[in-house]
């Protein structure tokens, strides 16, 4: 079986300011690994993923998260946030040999930018 | 337009009244899965289904049932709701195992 820990329930920001998101994760076998980013009133959005190679991960709207196999994290980016990233980010993993695409989420982390 | 609809958005119900809520996609995704989320839990995943006929539990599935009769439509169905089950519920598709979810926009239950 697997967890995720999302360490922030909350994190506010000032506008333009850097951020990091983290995320922790256990589990018996190797991982997928993701982050989906939910704004109000809407449905989750993937935002990126690592299933292999190059640990550093680009995703959408300027973010990136770096996979971290020794301290099983995979956390989350952005070097200057805007207003528009106000939105709640979940961390979710799959093993690798799923059949059934059983993603396992955080509780999430809700980003506050604040101008 | 690639999306996964579901309907109602919103829904008050009463203990024990049966309810459905739809849910389609139009990207003919084979595999199909339920979530419910609430606060500080994150999703879990209700129900799942691979393909057409074929649906497996996830890890909350008690007081649900699901059919898939059809690729894109994926019902929940909860025969007899109650009030543990007010909760914000998704439904989301995707070309398979470990491929990333599309989701809809949501159902917000609440039974009173």
């Amino acid at each position: 079986a697997q967890s995720v820990t999302q360490l922030d329930s909350q994190v506010p920001v000032f506008e333009e300011a850097p951020v990091e998101l983290r995320c922790n994760y256990s589990s018996s076998v190797s991982v997928y690994l993701f982050w989906y980013v939910q704004y109000p009133n809407q449905g989750l959005q993937l935002l990126l993923k690592y299933l292999s190679g190059s640990t550093l991960v680009k995703g959408i709207n300027g973010f990136e998260a770096e996979f971290n196999k020794s301290q099983t994290s995979f956390h989350l980016r952005k070097p200057s946030v805007h207003i528009s990233d106000t939105a709640e980010y979940f961390c979710a993993v799959t093993p690798w040999n799923n059949a059934g695409n059983m993603l396992t989420f955080g509780g999430g982390t809700r980003l506050m930018v604040k101008p | 337009e690639a999306q996964v609809t579901q309907n109602p958005r919103y829904l008050i119900t009463v203990t024990g009244k049966k309810l459905t809520v739809t849910c389609s996609q139009n990207m003919n995704h084979e595999y199909m899965s339920w979530y419910r989320q609430d606060p500080g839990l994150g999703l879990r995943q209700i129900y799942y289904s691979m393909n057409v006929e074929v649906t497996d539990k996830g890890d909350v599935p008690e007081g649900y049932k699901v059919s898939r009769k059809e690729k894109r439509n994926f019902p929940l169905i909860l025969e007899s709701p109650s009030p543990n089950q007010t909760s914000l519920y998704f439904c989301a598709s995707s070309t398979g195992s470990n491929s990333p979810l599309h989701f809809g926009n949501g159902t917000r239950l609440t039974v009173t």
